[in-house]
């Protein structure tokens, strides 16, 4: 199975911060990676696909980037209302796997 | 509007069976692959099994092989996943998903709500 390992695993951050999410990939899985925003309580959302397209709808406050093992989740300016957990995936070989997430924190 | 409608919250005993739904409206459901992912209460996500509606194609995670079963009823649109015999283990919130951009370098862009499942005697 390929390892997503995310880091960090939390962080509390101000409003208005850049905030950047890791991943990193056991093998090289090209650009199929996905991230994930969960806030409690509700399901998983799609941010971005396929490494840094952006889904439709989402705020272009959040970006993406990365290749080959290495994944970058970013967000632009933290408003409150992104405090969630943040997951990437990859799609590039079954089973799909998930990182282990990460917890974000307004300080 | 493209959702998934997934049933309603279980409870059951060990050794128990179940079937939870899960219906796609608003789009051509034979066109895209659905999948089912765990969530453990407190715990990460975990893709457990795709299934394509056109020809009932499935795949299985290897952790979930032999441990449930996921099936179609083309008619009204609806992918199911069942367990022939639950464990307390198998507490968790079921999300099911469709995978967009094609299989397999796609993506979940659409999530049902959950169906939590609590086994416990």
């Amino acid at each position: 199975d390929i390892h997503m390992t995310q880091s960090p695993s939390s962080l509390s951050a101000s409003v208005g911060d850049r905030v950047i999410i890791t991943c990193q990939a056991s093998q090289d899985i090209d650009t199929h990676s996905n991230w994930y925003q969960q806030k409690p309580g509700q399901a998983p959302k799609l941010l971005i696909y396929d490494a840094s397209n952006l889904e439709t709808g989402v705020s272009s406050r959040f970006s993406g980037s990365g290749s080959g093992t290495h994944f970058t989740l970013t967000i632009s300016r933290l408003q409150p209302e992104d405090i969630a957990t943040y997951y990437c995936q990859q799609c590039d070989y079954l089973p799909y796997t998930f990182g282990g997430g990460t917890k974000v924190e307004i300080k | 509007e493209e959702q998934l409608v997934q049933s309603g919250a279980e409870v059951k005993k060990p050794g128990e069976s179940l079937k939870i739904s899960c219906q796609g409206s608003g789009y051509n459901s034979t066109k895209y692959w659905i999948g089912w992912v765990r969530q453990k209460p407190g715990k990460g996500l975990e893709w457990m099994a795709l299934l394509y509606p056109a020809d009932s194609d499935t795949r299985y995670s290897p952790s979930f092989q032999g441990q449930v079963t996921m099936s179609l009823d083309k008619s009204v649109s609806t992918a199911y996943l069942q367990w022939s015999s639950l464990k307390a283990s198998d507490t968790a919130i079921y999300y099911c998903a469709r995978l967009k951009g094609g299989y397999p370098f796609g993506y979940f862009d659409i999530w049902g709500r959950g169906t939590l499942v609590t086994v416990s005697s």
